[in-house]
């Protein structure tokens, strides 16, 4: 069974930086593309960032320059490292397997950006 | 530019059918679609892939009574049979080389 798992959300002043994890089960990281999306309270759904299998990483342009996705394939998990951050960053974050449709969720995991 | 565009809102009485529209922008028309479900308080949840031609391929645990098809640009869900539970906002999906794109998103209220 595929699951996805986020943590590592949580309350943080604009300017500081947060690491988000998502473990993986039930396939390959490392094989597949992984994304991360997010959600804004009361919004829709914005794509934020993709890993390839090969391991080209891209981002939306209103994360570019503050956000790194990368990969654990010992551990089968997919990371965010989110720096200097803003107010408009405030979303749940959510990682999904890219097929490159997103044919598996996680459960999300709010990033508060609050001063 | 590679844009979704989907009505922000739709309705239908219980038990009937609703078909909801995702147009994707000029010279995209041969795209594939995917449509996401997400229920009030809960996660997305992958529905289904619909390509240009029509043909769709189902998320794990799908229902029958969801469905999709194409024509030109635009691309369909169809729910037949509505129940309570099909309440929900739904997101179309799509994408290219380093680029993933959604729609804005269909609020469905089940009457």
């Amino acid at each position: 069974e595929v699951q996805l798992v986020e943590s590592g959300g949580g309350l943080i002043q604009p300017g500081g930086s947060l690491r988000l994890s998502c473990a993986a089960s039930g396939f390959t990281v490392s094989s597949n593309y992984m994304s991360w999306v997010r959600q804004a309270p009361g919004k829709g759904l914005e794509w934020v960032s993709v890993i390839y299998n090969g391991g080209d990483t891209y981002y939306a342009d209103s994360v570019k320059g503050r956000f790194t996705i990368s990969r654990d394939n010992s551990k089968n998990t997919l990371y965010l490292q989110m720096n200097s951050l803003r107010a408009e960053d405030t979303a749940v974050y959510y990682c999904a397997r890219d097929y490159p449709r997103f044919d598996y969720w996680g459960q999300g995991t709010l990033v508060t950006v609050s001063s | 530019q590679l844009v979704l565009t989907q009505s922000p809102s739709a309705s239908a009485s219980l038990g009937a059918s609703v078909k909801l529209t995702c147009t994707l922008s000029s010279g995209h028309s041969s795209y594939a679609i995917a449509w996401h479900q997400q229920q009030p308080e809960k996660g997305p949840r992958y529905l289904m892939k619909v390509n240009s031609d029509g043909s769709h391929n189902k998320g794990d645990g799908i229902p029958d009574r969801f469905s999709g098809s194409s024509s030109g640009a635009e691309r369909y869900l169809t729910i037949s049979s509505l129940q309570s539970e099909d309440e929900a906002d739904y997101y179309c999906q799509t994408w290219g080389t380093g680029i993933r794109v959604f729609g804005g998103g269909t609020k469905l209220t089940v009457l």
